[in-house]
């Protein structure tokens, strides 16, 4: 039975930088995606990116120019950095591992419990 | 606004069904990729309910079900319970706006 379990920041000012930290706990690690997805009351759910074993990552658009995610698989964790951070960025976010191989259409079936970012000036 | 179109909310007394709708466009459910739902209790992380449109994983009852035809996707549950009221989200792949994309989210509100 896989788990994710997620810690980081949950307290930044504007212009800061978030940094999450996801480790999994049981399964592989080198069969999935490992992906970031946040939350926020406006917006809803939203894709952030993934990373795959090999250090491949691939990022939403409309965040790519903030977002890096790596990982170590040696102690099967990925982590999350965003930067320029605004009120905007308000949210819960979410590690998950993505079920898919590569595919495009990867679905999410395991989560981690959430971290409630919030973003003051 | 999400790509993904839901209801914002549902209902249905106990026992009833309930159908939850997920309209998409050409670019992401109607150009063939998978439908997935999750459903996420009041203050919890989602969880997966429905995989590639129909399949379930081990330990969700078979109340749930899905479907997909064209531009559209479905959740269907029956015999509904009260542990059943819980935000419920589709998710595909959009390959204009390259990128997994989610519905807005519906609420099932079990009478």
């Amino acid at each position: 039975q896989v788990q994710l379990q997620q810690w980081g920041s949950g307290l930044l000012k504007t212009s800061d930088t978030l940094s999450l930290t996801c480790v999994v706990y049981g399964g592989s690690f080198h069969d999935y995606q490992w992906t970031w997805i946040r939350q926020s009351p406006g917006k809803g759910l939203e894709w952030i990116g993934r990373i795959f074993r090999t250090g491949t990552t691939d990022y939403s658009p409309s965040l790519e120019s903030r977002v890096t995610m790596s990982l170590d698989t040696s102690r099967s964790q990925f982590s999350l950095k965003l930067n320029s951070l605004t009120l905007a960025d308000t949210a819960v976010y979410y590690c998950a591992r993505a079920n898919g191989g590569v595919e495009l259409d990867a679905y999410f079936d395991s989560w981690g419990r959430g971290t409630l970012v919030t973003v003051s000036s | 606004q999400s790509v993904l179109t839901q209801p914002p909310s549902v209902s249905g007394a106990p026992g009833q069904g309930a159908t939850i709708s997920c309209t998409g466009t050409s670019s992401n459910i109607g150009a063939g990729y998978a439908v997935h739902w999750y459903q996420q209790l009041a203050g919890t992380a989602p969880k997966l309910l429905i995989f590639r449109n129909t399949d379930r994983p081990s330990g969700v009852p078979d109340r749930f079900s899905g479907s997909k035809s064209g531009t559209s996707a479905s959740l269907a549950i029956s015999g509904l319970q009260a542990e059943d009221e819980a935000d419920y989200y589709c998710q595909s792949y959009d390959n204009g706006l390259r990128v997994s994309v989610f519905g807005e989210g519906t609420k099932l509100t079990v009478l």
